[in-house]
Parts: C-alpha cells; structure tokens; sequence
C-alpha cells in the first residue's frame, strides 16, 4: 500500500532561518503531490502543488521541489517568521481521482 | 477558493447515540469529501460524497457506521452512528477545488464520545 512518511514531528528553527521538510513515498508514482498548512483547531490550507513535470514552484517564501526518481518532496520556508509556527502536511492523489493520501505532518515551530 | 461551514463545531455525545454534522459550502460543487482526524494523527479519507450518486467509502469505512447525504451542489451530511469512544475525532469536510487538484476544508467538527 502507498505510504507516505514526514521527516520528523517537529521541526524548531530560529526566526529568519529556513525551515526544510521532506515528504518521502513509495509503491506509486503520483502525478502531483501538494502541501497544506494546518493550525491547531483549523482544517488544513492548501499551499502549493507541483506536477511530476515540474522540478521546483515557489510562491512567496515557500518553495517546494519533487524528485520522482528519489520519490521525494522538500518543502522549504525561507526567512522565516514565528507567524509560519504550524503543522505542514503533505499529500498525494495516488489514483488521480482526487482522493488524497496524507502524510503525518510536521509541526514547525519558528522561535523569535 | 471555497469558503466552508461546518456544524456543529464541537459536541460531547453519549456512547451509542448518533451525531450529524453538516457541510455547508458557498458555491456548487461537484466533488466533496469527508475526513477523519484522530487526536495527534493525519486526516483519513472516509468517503467521496457527489451529488446524485452514492457515497464511496474508503477501506475500513462503512455505510451503516458513516451515512452520508448529499442532496445538492452546496451541501452534506455525515452521520456518526452507534458512536464509541473510538470515534472521538475531528471530521472534516473538503471540497475539490475545482482547477489544478487542490482542496478546500471546512474548520472541522471536534467530536468527544463518552
């Protein structure tokens, strides 16, 4: 079955570092993977998708890349501030039916 | 984007009784979906809900347990049946947006079975 694993549970950085989260999978070869943001209490916030064509999208301080050989996605925060303090999910549409598969999430917390 | 509403946001229920939530969305929708978010863990498909057609279920998820309606464009039911404490969790609706794969959520409905 497909998984799907987050590098770590939690991720502490100081203000105006980069914060750097993979997203590892394996037995499929999904054609987009995509990045949510969650704060406590909220449902998650879409961020940012990327084809398996694409190497790197960005958008604001957010960039994200996908290796489909490495099966692997890194989502990075640069220069960040204690306002990006929550847990970033990743997830697949394995079938490309619009079902999504989560990761488990990291929590960032950014440290003034 | 979809803007999503979800009642109720939270309720304390007795084991055995059963709890509808609804999904409320600002637009028409073709595709939405409901989720699980158990205490400290990720979201869990539980069914795709599309109008005028059943609900699919997803492994380990079943009608009798999690009846869903979905009676037009803007809107859904999840039922909660026969509830324990197993199932005291976050239930989340989403909706497809619509372009490039993305999903709108709702704020979730935090649910305690006692």
């Amino acid at each position: 079955s497909q998984k799907i694993e987050q590098n770590s549970e939690a991720l502490n950085i100081q203000e105006g570092k980069t914060a750097t989260l993979t997203c590892n999978y394996t037995n499929y070869s999904p054609a987009y993977l995509q990045w949510y943001r969650q704060d406590p209490g909220r449902g998650p916030v879409f961020l940012l998708l990327i084809r398996e064509n694409e190497k790197e999208k960005r958008k604001e301080r957010l960039k994200v890349t996908f290796d489909t050989t490495l099966k692997q996605s890194l989502f990075h925060i640069t220069a960040s501030q204690p306002a990006d303090s929550a847990t970033y999910l990743c997830a697949l549409d394995i079938l490309n039916d619009y079902k999504l598969s989560f990761g488990a999430g990291t929590t960032v917390t950014v440290r003034a | 984007s979809a803007v999503i509403s979800q009642k109720p946001s939270r309720d304390i229920c007795q084991r055995g009784t059963s709890l509808t939530i609804q999904c409320q969305v600002d637009s028409q929708v073709t595709m939405m979906f409901w989720y699980r978010q158990q205490p400290g863990q990720s979201l869990t498909l539980i069914a795709t809900a599309n109008q005028g057609s059943e609900a699919t279920y997803e492994s380990g998820f079943v009608i009798d347990k999690f009846p869903i309606s979905r009676p037009n464009l803007t809107f859904s039911t999840l039922t909660v049946s026969n509830m324990s404490p197993e199932d005291s969790s976050i239930y989340l609706c989403s909706v497809a947006g619509g372009g490039i794969g993305e999903q709108y959520f709702g704020p979730g409905t935090r649910l305690t079975v006692t």
